[in-house]
């Protein structure tokens, strides 16, 4: 099993500002790692996959980055409604194991 | 746009078996693409439970395998979850959601809007 960590726990910044979040796997992850957002109340949401790739009607303000073992969200300049927890997810092994990190709460500053 | 949407009791006694639906619309469980539960215990993160393919083919997660079961219902377009021996630690808010297309799934682009289920007696 793949263990998933995110850094910092939690990130408070004010709108405007970059928000750089950050996801580690335990081992190699390859690409295939995703990003999710959820609010309060609400399902999670596909932001980021395959690492990089925006999902479908994500605003060009998110963007992932990284590889193997290393993994960054980056919120170029924060709305308000991008305050939410993230959380980064990873699947491994042939039967499949999906794993999620612990989150990284972004809250206003 | 494929819509997703999870029913079943809220309340589920310790030792009961849970049981929840998550019915699909704008999309067909039948298509070539694997549909999965994920759940999250209040205030806590996210923990897939398992998937099905439209053949019937099920993935479990290791650690709740032995108390699990997956069903699909092509006719009625909905897929199911069971969880057996149920005890508070089960206790969380239930998603279904469609895995990433391919053979096999690797993020899940669409989820239901979830369904809490408690149990207590």
């Amino acid at each position: 099993e793949i263990v998933l960590t995110q850094s910092p726990a939690t990130l408070s910044l004010s709108p405007g500002e970059r928000a750089i979040l950050s996801c580690r796997a335990g081992q190699g992850a390859s690409t295939s790692l995703a990003w999710y957002q959820q609010k309060p109340g609400q399902a999670p949401r596909l932001l980021i996959y395959d690492a990089s790739r925006r999902a479908t009607g994500i605003p060009a303000r998110f963007s992932g980055s990284g590889s193997e073992t290393d993994f960054t969200l980056t919120i170029s300049s924060l709305e308000p409604e991008d305050f939410a927890v993230y959380y980064c997810q990873q699947r491994s092994g042939w039967p499949p194991l999906f794993t999620f990190g612990p989150g990284t709460t972004v809250d206003i500053k | 746009q494929v819509q997703l949407h999870e029913s079943g009791p809220g309340l589920v006694k310790p030792s009961g078996t849970l049981s929840l639906t998550c019915a699909v619309s704008g999309g067909s469980v039948g298509s070539s693409v694997w549909w999965s539960w994920v759940r999250q215990p209040p205030g806590k993160g996210l923990e897939w439970i398992g998937e099905i393919y439209h053949s019937g083919k099920t993935n479990y997660n290791p650690s709740l395998k032995s108390r699990v079961a997956m069903s699909i219902d092509k006719s009625e377009n909905q897929f199911s979850l069971q969880v057996f021996s149920v005890t508070a630690a089960d206790t969380a808010v239930y998603y279904c959601a469609r895995g990433s297309a391919g053979i096999v799934a690797s993020w899940f682009d669409s989820w239901g809007q979830g369904t809490l289920v408690s149990v207590s007696s």
